[in-house]
């Protein structure tokens, strides 16, 4: 069935500081992939999307491309800030299924 | 208006009360989900309704009955919850088609005593 690994977390980072987050991802078909952010206290928040092969998804000066090759779906960011503290989930859609997979979650801690 | 609103933002009940969480979107979404969200862990699916139908129940204990009385509101109807159903109980929204983004309410933070 498809699945989603992530990374386990905590990731402490100093501010402006490189961030990388890795995904990787087993699925049959075509999947869209999702990075959603979680804040305390509030529901999840999609942060981008990529719905092929080679799709670049990017927001905020988050990034991600999906590699069909490597089944990957790694975020990055190039300088993190502490407001980006949050915690982070990629997930996996369809294809055909209002069935969401989630990662389970990396708790990312920027440090000022 | 983007958002999806839940009430109430945070539920205290006993193992023999009955109650009701309530979600409202008004982005002409025909898909609506909730889930069930424990400290720490992702978002585990409970319900979706798809265009007001009852679309995929994830073998979920009967004392959790959803209802969807229009496209717009989506209920969970709450009877002799467990201490073990304490937890942030999400509802989201999408298009109605697959793949598309989930939009999320802020959660209703339910604790069962």
């Amino acid at each position: 069935g498809n699945s989603v690994t992530q990374m386990e977390g905590p990731v402490t980072l100093s501010e402006e500081a490189f961030l990388t987050i890795n995904c990787t991802y087993t699925a049959t078909g075509y999947p869209s992939l999702f990075w959603y952010v979680q804040y305390p206290g509030e529901g999840l928040q999609l942060l981008l999307k990529a719905t092929k092969a080679d799709d670049k998804g990017s927001n905020k000066g988050f990034e991600a491309t999906y590699r069909k090759e490597t089944t990957s779906f790694h975020l990055e960011k190039g300088s993190v800030q502490v407001s980006d503290s949050a915690v982070y989930f990629c997930a996996l859609g369809g294809p055909g299924t209002y069935k969401y997979i989630f990662g389970t979650g990396t708790r990312l801690k920027v440090l000022a | 208006d983007t958002e999806v609103t839940q009430t109430p933002k945070h539920l205290v009940m006993g193992m023999t009360n009955k109650k009701s969480l309530k979600c409202e979107q008004h982005m002409g979404h025909r898909a609506m989900y909730w889930y069930k969200q424990k400290a720490k862990k992702p978002p585990e699916l409970m319900f979706v309704y798809s265009y007001e139908k009852l679309s995929i129940n994830e073998s979920v204990p009967s004392r959790f009955s959803p209802e969807c009385p229009n496209s717009s509101l989506l209920n969970l109807h709450l009877h002799a919850l467990q201490p073990e159903d304490s937890a942030l109980y999400l509802c989201a929204s999408s298009h109605g088609t697959y793949n598309e983004k989930l939009f999320f309410g802020s959660g209703t933070q339910l604790s069962v005593l």
